[in-house]
């Protein structure tokens, strides 16, 4: 298993466009996690999956974005009419079990939105 | 509330030099984890260590060393004999064990640049 894979690594759109991020979670992780992190910031929550069911949202995913995970394997993370300040870096993570048990968390390597 | 702070927003050092990075969480939970995540210039975070709230024995792990102590809410993280392959951004995160969410609390990080 090559651990968590994201894509884009990059994406530049224009203001108003709407972006979609895809994160592919190691195989056998039930949960997956979404998190944002700008410049000189740490990772923020956004949202979390249990097997497809999404179990949380936090205040920060406005009614702009939306997160999907289809049968319970790769997810996805859609941005809607982006703005500016949607630019960031978007992180995916995954784990066995709730609270990373044993092996923590298993980022991947983000994708970096710029918006213009 | 939750909350994680890492005072040292940067910290220089010469190689083979000791240096410790703090982390300070606040948490009205009693049964919570603790983790520390290396990001390197890469942008992938990379797990250090997880530690429960029931367990305050200090950890070494090669050049780490974490000490975890409930009465200061602290959970410092030292590296030993410092290499410059340590420079990267280092965070210390809580997760609160209620509602078993497993999301991640982070702190600002600490930009650790070990210098030849």
């Amino acid at each position: 298993d090559t651990g968590v894979s994201q894509n884009p690594r990059h994406k530049i759109t224009k203001r108003g466009q709407n972006v979609t991020f895809r994160c592919d979670p190691i195989s056998e992780h039930n949960r997956l996690y979404w998190y944002r992190q700008t410049l000189g910031q740490g990772p923020e929550f956004l949202t979390y999956f249990q097997n497809e069911a999404q179990l949380e949202k936090s205040r920060l995913l406005s009614d702009r974005f939306s997160a999907e995970r289809p049968k319970g394997s790769f997810s996805t993370l859609e941005i809607q009419r982006t703005e500016q300040g949607d630019s960031a870096m978007y992180l995916c993570a995954s784990s066995l079990a709730a609270q990373g048990h044993p092996g923590g968390y298993t980022f991947g390597s983000g994708t970096r939105l710029t918006v213009v | 509330a939750q909350k994680v702070t890492q005072a040292q927003t940067e910290i220089s050092v010469v190689e083979k030099e000791d240096v410790t990075l703090d982390c300070v969480y606040e948490t009205r939970d009693t049964t919570y984890y603790l983790f520390w995540y290396k990001q390197p210039p890469s942008g992938e975070l990379v797990f250090l260590i997880r530690r429960n709230s029931f367990d305050e024995q200090n950890e070494i792990s090669g050049r780490y060393s974490w000490n975890f102590q409930k009465s200061t809410s602290s959970f410092n993280f030292t590296i030993t004999a410092s290499q410059v392959v340590d420079s990267a951004v280092y965070f210390c995160a809580l997760s609160e064990a209620k509602g078993n969410t497993g999301k991640l609390i982070f702190g600002q990080g600490t930009t650790l640049q070990v210098k030849p």
